[in-house]
């Protein structure tokens, strides 16, 4: 069983909705991750938090935005998506800092479709 | 930014068979990762090597980190149907900044 947990698993969206992908992880892990991951590629980096704090932002469109509310939650709020944005939306976690080599702890995703 | 080049990108073998897929690059890396993923699922980490030349073996898994940490390998010995998937190789690029292959993408005939 994974220990990053992700909800939904699935969501399927209109262009004018607005809605949140959700991540939970109890490792105490201060590094959290969003991927995204469209079919047969490898995931492609869209944010990390380190303790709480947004540390990189990999240029993404505003449309997406991230929230961090505590160190075990990690919160991807969505709106105006285009039907492009289709993917699995991964959530990862890590350890921070001396010695760590950025091992990544994964949920299983939300897969989002947008009409 | 650091490219890692997995090849092959797909692979279809029969059941008992080896295999070797390769990871590599022009850059160094600090460590390099190996992850597996199934349909419908997220990635789970393999192994990480860190030290150049460092071999690790789990089960009939062989992970291989090259002497100028630009490369690495991972060797499949009896290749099994439970062996399917899409696996990644993934390198540090700083702090929490993984940059990940292609993938290649295993599938084991019984």
């Amino acid at each position: 069983d994974t220990e990053v947990t992700q909800t939904p698993k699935h969501l399927v969206m209109g262009m004018t909705n607005k809605k949140s992908l959700k991540c939970e992880q109890h490792m105490g892990h201060r590094a959290m991750y969003w991927y995204k991951q469209k079919a047969k590629k490898p995931p492609e980096l869209m944010f990390v938090y380190s303790y709480e704090k947004l540390s990189i932002n990999e240029s993404v469109p505003s449309r997406f935005s991230p929230e961090c509310p505590n160190s075990s939650l990690l919160n991807l709020h969505l709106h105006a998506l285009q039907p492009e944005d289709s993917a699995l939306y991964l959530c990862a976690s890590s350890q921070v800092g001396q010695g760590g080599t950025g091992e990544l702890f994964f949920g299983e995703g939300s897969r989002l479709t947008v009409l | 930014t650091q490219l890692l080049e997995q090849s092959p990108q797909f692979l279809s073998i029969q059941e008992g068979e080896n295999l070797t897929v390769y990871c590599n690059s022009s850059s160094v890396f600090s460590s390099l990762q190996w992850y597996r993923q199934e349909p419908g699922e997220g990635p789970v980490l393999l192994v990480t090597v860190v030290t150049g030349g460092e071999v690790k073996k789990l089960k009939r898994l062989t992970f291989q980190f090259g002497d100028a940490r630009k490369d690495s390998s991972l060797h499949i010995t009896a290749a099994q149907p439970g062996d399917t998937g899409l696996y990644l190789c993934a390198g540090g690029q700083g702090a929490q900044k993984l940059v990940f292959g292609q993938g290649t993408r295993l599938t084991i005939n019984p």
